[in-house]
């Protein structure tokens, strides 16, 4: 089976730094993808990683590691605006290019 | 602008009812996607369509029915076999692979369906 297991709840502070882990079992790999999502809203993209390493995209980062299935995605400079969930999906590598998703960590940044 | 639009918004209906909900998309993608969201869950997927006239099931496809006779959309409908249908309902799309690194998925805004 696929399974993606992310923490279900977050708290940080306005400022702070905060990391959301991702650890991944499917049947395959082709990139992983990190959304967020605006309660009510629908998922925005914000990082993609297929390689093993780290993507910086400004107060957004997101590093892979194939070998151990693992991901994260690095917030900095928190702002009350980044209270969101956080979801982590895993292309699979059929011509489906369907993505398996996690439940989403629910992100609380307080002032 | 291009983006994918999801119609109504918010959706009542009877139990043992049909509904469509509507999906329709400006970005000449030519895969498109539905699926579920329960309440502190993640999206589970319902059916896709790589191409047009051609759509395969997700993993949860039972009670759910689609078509795609043009490109630009991608209705979805939610029969009365659906056994809990109360969700919240995201359609996406993407381009080919071959297009474009990463090939993410671009989402609608939703349908919230509830069912009395």
């Amino acid at each position: 089976g696929q399974n993606i297991d992310q923490p279900t709840e977050m708290t940080a502070t306005e400022g702070a730094i905060v990391q959301i882990n991702c650890t991944y079992q499917t049947s395959g790999f082709n990139g992983l993808f990190w959304y967020q999502q605006h309660a009510g809203e629908a998922p925005t993209f914000l990082s993609y990683n297929v390689l093993d390493g780290l993507e910086e995209k400004g107060r957004f980062s997101s590093f892979l590691s194939r070998s151990k299935g693992y991901s994260y995605l690095l917030l900095k400079e928190l702002q009350m605006k980044d209270s969101a969930s956080y979801l982590c999906a895993v292309r699979l590598p059929d011509s489906s290019y369907k993505l398996i998703f996690g439940s989403g960590t629910r992100l609380l940044v307080r002032p | 602008d291009g983006g994918i639009t999801q119609s109504p918004k918010y959706l009542f209906r009877k139990e043992g009812q049909n509904v469509t909900l509507s999906c329709e998309q400006n970005l000449n993608h030519d895969a498109m996607y539905w699926y579920r969201q329960d309440p502190g869950q993640g999206l589970r997927l319902i059916y896709y369509s790589q191409i047009v006239n051609d759509f395969q099931k997700g993993d949860i496809a039972e009670g759910y029915s689609v078509s795609r006779e043009k490109k630009e959309s991608f209705p979805l409908t939610v029969t009365s076999a659906q056994k809990n249908p109360t969700a919240f309902y995201l359609c996406a799309s993407s381009t080919p692979s071959w297009d474009r690194v990463g090939n993410e998925q671009f989402f609608g805004p939703g349908t919230r369906l509830t069912v009395l």
